[in-house]
């Protein structure tokens, strides 16, 4: 497709399950962006990539999360030994570079339940 | 109307009325501007963006205006229609060194059309 696509759209797994969600950006789309929005909440950011490198993790709120991305392309974030507060949504984004005029373009994120 | 950071505001209004959304940020180094829309269980989707150079800008039934003196966003939507009830976010992009920008989001504004 011509969009952002994440995968699954919907996740629901027990506590201290370990979870991968997996992001496919817009073709030829250099940048990319994961954000983690609570109910009712505005956009946490988490992590970013230019091509596969990660120049900040800063928003990465504990260890057990982490990110990578291969062939500048397909990205997937891992939340390991997961806790009831990550239950959120968790949305990715991507843009052509990144910089000013840039607009990001989000998918429709993953729904991740933890039990 | 919103400030980056506070409680999610709401606003009501008529179909066919024009509805303004205000957003406050916070830095006045950030040279770009992007206004979303989020409708329930999807992605934000980029409505309009505005760089620093700018005050005024506009597109299809809406327009943002930039008063950077007063570090104040708004957004104007024109003959407010029923499909226009989401939520929306301003953001805002910031550098923070090198070829690195992040943008920034609002917790966003809901907007309600009565038919």
């Amino acid at each position: 497709g011509a969009g952002v696509s994440q995968s699954p759209s919907n996740k629901v797994t027990e506590k201290g399950k370990d979870v991968e969600l997996r992001c496919d950006p817009i073709s030829g789309h250099t940048a990319l962006y994961w954000y983690r929005q609570s109910l009712g909440q505005g956009l946490e950011f988490l992590i970013y990539f230019q091509g596969n490198s990660a120049p900040d993790k800063s928003g990465l709120p504990s260890d057990r999360f982490s990110a990578e991305r291969t062939g500048g392309s397909v990205s997937t974030l891992t939340i390991q030994r997961t806790q009831q507060e990550d239950s959120a949504v968790y949305l990715c984004a991507s843009s052509l570079v990144t910089g000013a005029g840039q607009p990001q373009h989000f998918g429709d994120g993953t729904r991740l339940s933890i039990l | 109307g919103e400030s980056v950071g506070l409680h999610l505001p709401t606003l009501s209004v008529q179909e066919g009325d024009n509805s303004i959304i205000n957003c406050a940020y916070s830095n006045s180094a950030s040279d770009y501007f992007i206004w979303y829309k989020q409708e329930s269980g999807k992605g934000p989707q980029f409505i309009i963006d505005i760089r620093s150079n700018m005050d005024k800008r506009q597109g299809q039934r809406v327009t943002v205006l930039l008063n950077k003196t007063v570090k104040h966003l708004s957004l104007q939507i024109a003959a407010t229609q029923p499909g226009d009830s989401a939520v929306y976010f301003c953001a805002e992009n910031i550098w923070w060194g090198g070829s690195n920008y992040k943008l920034t989001f609002g917790k966003g504004t809901l907007l309600t059309v009565n038919p």
